[in-house]
């Protein structure tokens, strides 16, 4: 069975600061990993993803993370917060295994931006 | 390109009530899905179609919940009868082909039950 844990619910930083997200996931075989991030009242939109070769991947709006195996971890950075990256992230895995592409989900961080 | 999309934006209901959720999946995108994402969690599989046959509804309540995808396009979903702990918003999304392609959502349709 597959899972993901997102380390704490709320995160705040300052405007211009370092974003970094937590995520931890639990697999069997070899996951595909997401982030997605979901502003008030609409979908989730795809920030990145991981399915196979460099472990560093680089998304939209700055933001960028790394899968690294040995600590079972996708952590989501952005170098400088800006105010309109206030919203929720979530971090997902699927199995590479199978043909279903299922999403599961972490609970959620919500990430406040203060000016 | 448009993107995924629901109707209604937000239903409310009464308990015991029914409702019914409409998804309209981008063009030629096989695969569509149904999520369930409660106040303060992530969201969680529903149930899983690729054309119009189902691959995955091992998560889906099938004493009150049901889903059809006719000819392979669009999809309903359907509650009958609502429970309060139904209460939540009801999320499509839609793949192309392969497992790595990208799952594109929907705005969701908001469901309050009473």
């Amino acid at each position: 069975a597959q899972s993901v844990t997102q380390l704490g619910s709320h995160v705040s930083v300052s405007e211009g600061a370092l974003v970094l997200l937590r995520c931890n996931y639990s697999s069997s075989v070899p996951p595909y990993l997401f982030w997605y991030v979901q502003y008030p009242n609409q979908g989730l939109q795809l920030l990145l993803k991981y399915t196979t070769g460099a472990t560093l991947v680089k998304g939209i709006n700055g933001f960028e993370a790394e899968f690294k195996k040995s600590e079972t971890s996708f952590h989501l950075t952005k170098p400088s917060a800006h105010m309109s990256d206030a919203a929720e992230y979530f971090c997902a895995v699927s199995s590479s295994s199978g043909n279903t592409g299922k999403l599961i989900f972490g609970q959620g961080t919500t990430l406040q931006v203060k000016p | 390109e448009a993107g995924v999309a629901q109707s209604p934006r937000y239903k409310i209901i009464e308990k015991r009530q029914s409702v019914a959720f409409w998804c309209n999946p981008i063009s030629g995108h096989a695969t569509l899905y149904w999520y369930q994402q409660i106040l303060g969690q992530g969201p969680k599989l529903l149930i899983q179609f690729q054309n119009n046959g189902v691959v995955d509804d091992s998560q889906l309540p099938k004493d009150r919940f049901s889903a059809e995808r006719l000819k392979g396009v669009d999809s309903t979903l359907k509650i009958q009868p609502a429970k309060l702990e139904d209460s939540a918003v009801y999320l499509c999304a839609s793949r192309l082909g392969q497992t790595t392609d990208t799952q594109y959502f929907g705005p969701g349709t908001r469901l309050t039950v009473l």
